[in-house]
């Protein structure tokens, strides 16, 4: 897990704004990098995912930018909302995904 | 399309107990994999089935926990003894192909586990 590190652990925004949460990797082997969204006593799921050929892509009000060179990608929440409150991994992956520590966001209405 | 089904839910024993957790992929997925995460923390990989074959289980205190899939559907964790560190949520995920650029992994609720 010392392969990813994200940051930041914890994140209070304004409804309506924009979240941002950043994951840096030191694996060049990893194929695949999504988001995993996770609510209290739910297991994690797919929230978006992006290839290390393509450098965004946007779904909805998510969207993950991709620096190869820099072993980095981030996801950003536009408009966020109180149903975003949750916690969310990045999750690199070589043959299973490895998680990071996790970022609580916390939107307040 | 039903999920991953684990069990059970929650599971409280002493120290040097032994438990056992089952998971029940969902119909079709080839690829199976245990996480331990704890409290505060991301999942940690223990175990990678493919079928009923394991494909990695680098990270799995083998000393203590062991897993198998027979028959490459069903699966089960066993820690055998307990210790407090292991008290953690068990979850259980499955998958339609191992490599290559999509394979979302689909996770169950989890088995919340207990050490006193």
């Amino acid at each position: 897990q010392q392969q990813v590190k994200q940051s930041p652990q914890s994140l209070i925004v304004q409804k309506g704004g924009i979240s941002i949460i950043n994951c840096a990797y030191e694996n060049t082997a990893f194929d695949y990098f999504p988001w995993y969204q996770q609510f209290p006593g739910k297991g994690p799921a797919l929230l978006i995912a992006i290839r290390p050929d393509v450098s965004e892509k946007k779904e909805g009000r998510f969207t993950i930018s991709f620096n190869k060179s820099a072993k980095q990608f981030s996801l950003h929440i536009m408009d966020s909302q109180p149903g975003d409150s949750a916690t969310y991994f990045c999750a690199p992956r070589r043959t299973a995904l490895i998680f990071g520590k996790g970022t609580t966001l916390s939107v307040s209405s | 399309e039903a999920g991953v089904a684990q069990s059970p839910r929650y599971k409280i024993i002493e120290k040097r107990q032994s438990v056992a957790f089952w998971c029940n992929p969902i119909s079709g997925h080839a690829t199976l994999y245990w996480y331990q995460q704890i409290l505060g923390q991301g999942p940690k990989l223990l175990i990678q089935f493919q079928n009923n074959g394991v494909v990695d289980d680098s990270q799995l205190p083998k000393d203590r926990f062991s897993a198998e899939r027979l028959k490459g559907v069903d699966s089960t964790l066993k820690i055998q003894p307990a210790k407090l560190e292991d008290s953690a949520v068990y979850l259980c995920a499955s998958s339609l192909i191992l490599a290559g650029y999509t394979g979302e992994l689909f996770f169950g609720e989890g088995s919340r586990l207990t050490v006193l």
